[in-house]
């Protein structure tokens, strides 16, 4: 999964809990991205950074906040106002530049489920 | 409005027969087109991508994929397909010049090759 790290691997919540799920890379891409995968809908675009201390909201924001505090790094976390959080979250970086046909690079996913 | 289509949500292959996932896409303006497959609670990973020039493109894996203008298709072929091939597959489209949020995923092919 070339350099993105995402950590827990699975995560359990409880319902009215906020959890945060952490995506790190170490390629040296300014961009970054968060996707929500549900069965059978492909990626939902939440989240994406294109540059230190600025992010903007994606198809599917409400119920989530990120930071971008350093260019490594790009937490998401899943607030108690996320209705249905159950899901396989992804995060994912693009090369330096915001180039349309950069692909883009995936980190393993995090698998959140409410209890 | 962009879009991406993938008519198939399964397709069955007989291990060393060739192999078709489907793509359509509509987009204002040249694309360009990505394929990644995704092989079980793994996160994406980038497979081939065409941005100009030959309408024929080689990937990963002995991977390719025709790029059809006048019938908005970037089908994904294999001439001859391996079990290790058996997985998930994405078609993503985004527009010249659009801005990099604008990356819209198909909702996946599952492909499954049997022995």
């Amino acid at each position: 999964d070339g350099g993105i790290t995402q950590s827990p691997k699975y995560l359990f919540r409880k319902e009215g809990q906020n959890v945060t799920l952490s995506c790190e890379q170490n390629l040296n891409h300014d961009a970054m991205y968060w996707y929500r995968q549900d069965p059978g809908q492909g990626l939902r675009l939440i989240y994406y950074s294109q540059i230190v201390n600025d992010f903007q909201k994606g198809d599917i924001a409400e119920g989530y906040s990120v930071s971008r505090e350093k260019k490594e790094s790009f937490p998401l976390t899943v607030t108690s106002a996320q209705k249905n959080p159950t899901a396989f979250y992804l995060c994912a970086s693009s090369p330096p530049g915001i180039a349309s046909y950069n692909e883009q690079f995936f980190g393993p996913g995090t698998r959140l489920t409410v209890l | 409005a962009q879009s991406v289509a993938q008519p198939e949500d399964q397709v069955n292959v007989a291990e060393g027969n060739p192999l078709t996932v489907k793509c359509t896409y509509s987009v204002s303006g040249n694309p360009y087109l990505f394929w990644y497959v995704q092989y079980p609670n793994r996160g994406l990973q980038f497979l081939l991508k065409y941005i100009t020039g030959d309408n024929l493109v080689k990937g990963s894996y002995g991977f390719e994929a025709e790029f059809n203008k006048s019938q908005t298709s970037f089908h994904l072929k294999k001439p001859s397909a391996l079990v290790s091939d058996s997985a998930l597959y994405f078609c993503a489209v985004r527009a010249l010049y659009s801005s990099a949020s604008k990356i819209i995923f198909g909702s996946g092919t599952r492909l499954s090759i049997r022995p």
